[in-house]
């Protein structure tokens, strides 16, 4: 069956410009993730869905960084204003229902970089 | 510090051969521990869960020590297709949030 899918999967631009990652997780599933991995890193997370409600956004590094799920299913995460330090690869992760023994699946990731 | 860490390595070792990963976190109150691997330039993917009491799937087996606050990963009989970068993770707090470390590099050579 299809797994979690992100576009685009690689995105240049330039510092000041505003990006939009998308996440489409896998059907049916309630809980969504976002986390950002910089290279040599683990992933680090940045926040949670449980379906249309973000509920953790603890994660996101500053104000510049915004997440939305607005149907429950498809999720967009918006950086404004770029900079140098946001390139990394963002990584989506859903999972069946929120309980610690359901497996987070991962996307491929969206890789950024800032120019 | 860190509430993760691992030994980045690279561990370079031969086909056959049994190699051992830890690593140690500091929050007590963790709930759930699990082993991730990633391939270059791909996304993690679920190797194994961790429990109390070890587990065993195949050539790897997990444990957990949760008095020293450390998981292992063992893998016996390594192969070339072991070559990843293998990730802890570990829930702690609510929503499920998962937590890694960077990753301990491995490289099975012939």
């Amino acid at each position: 069956g299809a797994g979690v899918s992100q576009s685009p999967r690689y995105k240049v631009a330039k510092r000041g410009q505003d990006v939009a990652l998308r996440c489409d997780p896998i059907s049916g599933h309630v809980s969504l993730f976002w986390y950002q991995q910089a290279l040599g890193q683990g992933p680090e997370f940045l926040t949670y869905f449980q379906n249309e409600a973000q509920l953790d956004k603890s994660g996101l590094p500053s104000d510049r960084f915004f997440a939305e799920r607005p149907e429950g299913s498809v999720s967009t995460l918006k950086i404004q204003r770029t900079q140098q330090e946001d390139s990394a690869v963002y990584l989506c992760a859903s999972s069946l229902v929120g309980g610690w023994d359901n497996e987070q699946f991962f996307g491929p990731g969206t890789r950024l970089t800032v120019l | 510090r860190k509430e993760v860490e691992q030994d980045p390595g690279p561990f370079n070792v031969p086909e056959g051969a049994t190699v051992a990963f830890n690593c140690t976190y500091s929050n007590s109150a963790s709930q759930s521990f699990f082993w991730y691997r990633q391939d270059c330039r791909k996304e993690p993917k679920l190797l194994m869960s961790v429990y109390s009491s070890g587990n065993e799937d195949g050539r790897f087996t997990a444990q957990l020590n949760r008095a020293s606050q450390y998981i292992s990963l063992l893998i016996r009989d390594s192969k070339l297709s072991d070559s990843a970068t293998y990730l802890c993770g570990l829930i702690s707090g609510g929503y499920n949030k998962l937590i890694f470390g960077a990753g301990t590099r491995l490289a099975v050579h012939p």
